[in-house]
């Protein structure tokens, strides 16, 4: 769903499932790509980055996929941990830029 | 390395007081960020520093807002005079290239200063 305010998207998963986070881009020009973590009372923290040229691209336990045809960006996290309970944000480089534009982002919940 | 500090973690005023946020980027990092994040949205650029010279100021409300960074290093930002919608966590950010974020280059964040306007 789409957030407004207050109301961030939601996932709950179990322990030890996946999860997918997903988030749409409106701008083709953009060209780099980063998926950052935020722990409540914390700043963002860098996981993974993608840039335009690539589709995939992997790291420890995360994988980020990347559709410029419907521009859309997803995160997968492996085996779900309590610890990575979260606000994840997508953030995009618009087109040899150096700054970044963030998303809404989605709330994950990881339930024991 | 150490990372970005920021100061104060918390500051409650009252509207059309002013107030200063302190921001001590990572050590040799040329570019400072300072992002405005309300609550439930994400991080909006507010101003953007290439060593002391601003890059890019275009979302600052320059009418209360201001920023400098005058060696290159620490910076400071100030609300004067605080509106009630200002209430926000302001993000300090900083990156070591100066040219296009690219891999090996995020930015890294502070942890912010939680600002309530009443």
């Amino acid at each position: 769903g789409e957030s407004v305010g207050l109301h961030l998207p939601t996932l709950s998963v179990q322990e030890g499932d996946n999860s997918i986070i997903n988030c749409a881009y409106s701008n083709s020009a953009s060209d780099y790509f980063i998926w950052y973590k935020q722990e409540s009372g914390k700043g963002p923290q860098f996981i993974i980055d993608i840039r335009s040229n690539m589709d995939k691209r992997q790291g420890q336990r995360v994988t980020v996929l990347l559709n410029k045809t419907v521009k859309h960006l997803s995160l997968q996290i492996a085996a779900t941990q309590p610890g990575d309970s979260a606000v994840y944000f997508c953030a995009e480089n618009r087109g040899g830029g150096n700054k970044l534009t963030f998303g809404t982002g989605t709330q994950l919940k990881v339930e024991l | 390395e150490a990372g970005v500090a920021q100061s104060p973690r918390y500051k409650i005023i009252e509207k059309r007081q002013s107030v200063a946020f302190w921001c001590n980027p990572i050590s040799g990092h040329a570019t400072l960020y300072w992002y405005q994040q309300i609550l439930g949205q994400g991080p909006k650029l507010l101003i953007q520093f290439q060593n002391n010279g601003v890059v890019d100021d275009s979302q600052l409300p320059k009418d209360r807002f201001s920023a400098e960074r005058l060696k290159g290093v620490d910076s400071t930002l100030k609300i004067q005079p605080a509106k009630l919608e200002d209430s926000a966590v302001y993000l300090c950010a900083s990156r070591a290239n100066r040219g296009q974020i690219a891999p090996n280059s995020p930015l890294h964040f502070g942890n912010g200063t939680r600002l309530t306007v009443t």
